[in-house]
């Protein structure tokens, strides 16, 4: 069974600052994807970036970028230039496939961005 | 841009009372998800559906669960009879390639 873990409950960073959100994953199965959420007060879960096990290149999407390290199975997120609007959880998930598998989520990192 | 629609989004219940979810994923997707998160807690599955059957569960999509897709838009989840641990917020998902679009999610409390 594959395995999320996030051990940083919770994080701040400075606004105009760069901050590493950590992710580190478990599973056998040579072909999976890894994912992160972002969760406002609000509830919503909002999609922020996909990484399929055999990219290549790691995945950006504008500010944010994931640091794909496959033999130390890890996928942190990068968010450069944090924004007051970035506050909110982060969830890192994996599933098994191309992504159209269950999501397996992590418990999750709290970010708080002060001015 | 098309979204995930969910109704209600907050619904209390009373114990041992029926309920169901009502979701519409996105038009062209193709397969469906129903995930829960108990408040404070991490985002967990529940099951997946394509070609009109279930594709994938877990151990708490127990026989009080129920999925269906009852037309060619919603697709629903049903709890026969609520416990106080059923108390969640619900999420509804949709994919076509690998990104899975979620809904704003029912609140669901049972009381």
């Amino acid at each position: 069974a594959q395995k999320i873990t996030q051990t940083q409950p919770g994080m701040f960073v400075q606004e105009k600052e760069a901050v590493t959100l950590d992710c580190t994953y478990d599973t056998s199965d040579p072909s999976y994807g890894l994912f992160w959420y972002k969760q406002p007060s609000s509830g919503e879960m909002i999609f922020l970036i996909y990484q399929g096990s055999y990219d290549q290149q790691n995945a950006t999407e504008g500010r944010y970028s994931l640091n794909f390290q496959k033999a130390r199975k890890s996928a942190n997120l990068v968010i450069s230039a944090s924004q007051l609007g970035d506050s909110a959880m982060y969830f890192c998930a994996m599933s098994l496939d191309t992504g159209r598998r269950a999501l397996t989520f992590g418990s999750g990192t709290r970010l708080q961005v002060q001015p | 841009e098309p979204e995930v629609t969910q109704t209600p989004s907050h619904q209390v219940t009373q114990m041992g009372q029926e309920v169901i979810l009502r979701c519409v994923p996105i038009s062209n997707h193709l397969y469906f998800y129903w995930y829960r998160q108990i408040l404070g807690q991490k985002v967990e599955f529940l099951v997946s559906f394509y070609n009109n059957e279930i594709s994938e569960k877990s151990e708490i999509f127990d026989d009080q669960f129920s999925v269906e897709r009852p037309d060619g838009s919603n697709f629903t989840l049903k709890i026969r009879s609520t416990k106080l641990e059923d108390s969640a917020m619900y999420f509804c998902a949709s994919v076509l390639n690998y990104e899975q679009y979620f809904g704003p999610g029912t609140r669901l409390t049972v009381t």
